[in-house]
């Protein structure tokens, strides 16, 4: 199994709702990721996880709160966001959290804030 | 500023030309190098890489071209196809507080028949 599964697809959210965003990969890698992509411009990274523990955060604000339950799940729970924070997010997952290291990224979720 | 960075921000070829995308770097730190193609819609999808000791790595009708001096890099695609119209990244991995990875701006491929 080569392959990053992200859910949902799609999400619409209000500026006062609270979801979560799933990641899984069955590839046995310990590293894992969060992006967040705008419309024509490249991925950014927010979070990485390395071997379950928060290694980066990108200085994002709180009210994105990633989590790592174990090493084939990558959740990332939303809260009071706003218009702005509409994107694609995508889940990466590589073998370790080192130099030279391909990533494999899943088909990310489409948001949408109200 | 960006570390990484493209020369054109679209490209338009006909079927069965070759493709040249080419992508800047400013960090002499850089030692690994990805070229992601990204379709409407879909996640980045792994293309190619090179290592920084290595000058040119040939996959499958793709050809990535490392010149350090300069500090650039290009992908080169053989005969495209209308399946490679998609948008195209680099990106390297430094030691920016860990090894993440830094996307260039993309460059945009649209093959015409």
């Amino acid at each position: 199994d080569t392959e990053v599964t992200q859910t949902p697809k799609h999400l619409v959210m209000g500026m006062t709702n609270k979801k979560s965003l799933k990641c899984e990969q069955h590839m046995g890698h310990r590293a894992m990721y969060w992006y967040k992509q705008k419309a024509k411009k490249p991925p950014e990274l927010m979070f990485v996880y390395s071997y379950e523990k928060l290694s980066i955060n990108e200085s994002v604000p709180s009210r994105f709160s990633p989590e790592c339950p174990n090493s084939s799940l990558l959740n990332l729970h939303l809260h009071a966001l706003q218009p702005e924070d509409s994107a694609l997010y995508l889940c990466a997952s590589s073998q370790a959290h080192r130099r030279a290291n391909e990533q494999f990224f899943g088909p990310g979720t489409r948001l949408t804030v109200l | 500023g960006e570390s990484v960075g493209l020369h054109l921000p679209t490209l338009s070829v006909q079927e069965g030309d070759n493709s040249i995308i080419n992508c800047a770097y400013s960090n002499s730190a850089s030692d690994y190098f990805i070229w992601y193609k990204q379709e409407s819609g879909k996640g980045p999808q792994f293309i190619i890489d090179i290592r920084s000791n290595m000058d040119k790595r040939q996959g499958q009708r793709v050809t990535v071209l490392l010149n350090k001096t300069v500090k650039h890099l290009s992908l080169q695609i053989a005969a495209t196809q209308p399946g490679d119209s998609a948008v195209y990244f680099c990106a390297e991995n430094t030691p920016r507080g860990g090894y993440a990875l830094n996307f260039g701006k993309g460059t945009s491929l649209l093959v015409t028949p």
